[in-house]
């Protein structure tokens, strides 16, 4: 049973524009949804988390959206450059990040010039 | 400081082998983590130490996969014998007690063949 379904598996998109990739969990419990970001031949890197107390956070140009009463989060990339090329995984966790990470499956980004 | 760091970064043996991973944490994480992501699939959690203490093992696959951790430091990930579905990318992610982050190391990445 997968917890955290994540879509779409691949995306590309042009320098400039925005990258929106989806995230739908089950377990209600899960209270900390991070994003991490993995280049090639490196190990997952947090990029922006949020909590379900609130349905926007922002970093940068990294926008995370959450829907509770949906179940449902997604990572926005505003201004996508191809330095942001890089797979990217959803996840999501139980007592405040303090339990271990249910993750989705990935997507490869790649940001074409 | 120092990251976490995993050795070798890439192995290779035959079925019916055995094979040991390493995982140095950052230094002073109490937590330390094993994940594996098998080709297209999710990042799966495997196990969980607290210092020296196994705190989560639910996700180890079966009895031929043993952990350790010496002295609350360093982490062995031993693999016997080695089955052609072993195959993935092993990663370990340390955090302090302090905070839910955790950072995670490059990465092994085993190929049974």
């Amino acid at each position: 049973q997968q917890q955290v379904k994540q879509s779409p598996q691949s995306l590309i998109v042009q320098k400039g524009g925005i990258s929106i990739i989806n995230c739908a969990y089950e377990n209600t419990a899960f209270d900390y949804f991070p994003w991490y970001q993995q280049f090639p031949g490196k190990g997952p890197a947090l990029l922006i988390a949020i909590r379900p107390d609130v349905s926007e956070k922002k970093e940068g140009r990294f926008t995370i959206s959450f829907n509770k009463s949906a179940k449902q989060f997604s990572l926005h990339i505003m201004d996508s450059q191809p330095g942001d090329s890089a797979t990217y995984f959803c996840a999501a966790s139980m007592n405040s990040g303090y339990s271990t990470l249910t993750f989705g499956k990935g997507t490869m980004l790649l940001v074409s010039p | 400081e120092a990251g976490v760091t995993q050795f070798p970064s890439h192995s290779v043996i035959e079925k019916g082998q055995t094979v040991t991973l390493r995982c140095d944490p950052i230094s002073g994480h109490d937590n330390l983590y094993w994940y594996r992501r098998v080709m297209g699939k999710e990042i799966k959690f495997l196990l969980h130490f607290v210092k020296e203490s196994k705190q989560d093992e639910s996700g180890m696959p079966n009895n031929r996969f043993l952990a350790e951790r010496t002295g609350g430091t360093y982490s062995t990930l031993k693999v016997q014998p080695a089955e052609l579905e072993d195959s993935g990318v092993y990663f370990c992610a340390s955090s302090s007690q302090g905070a839910g982050e955790a950072f995670f190391g490059q990465g092994t990445r085993l190929t049974v063949v």
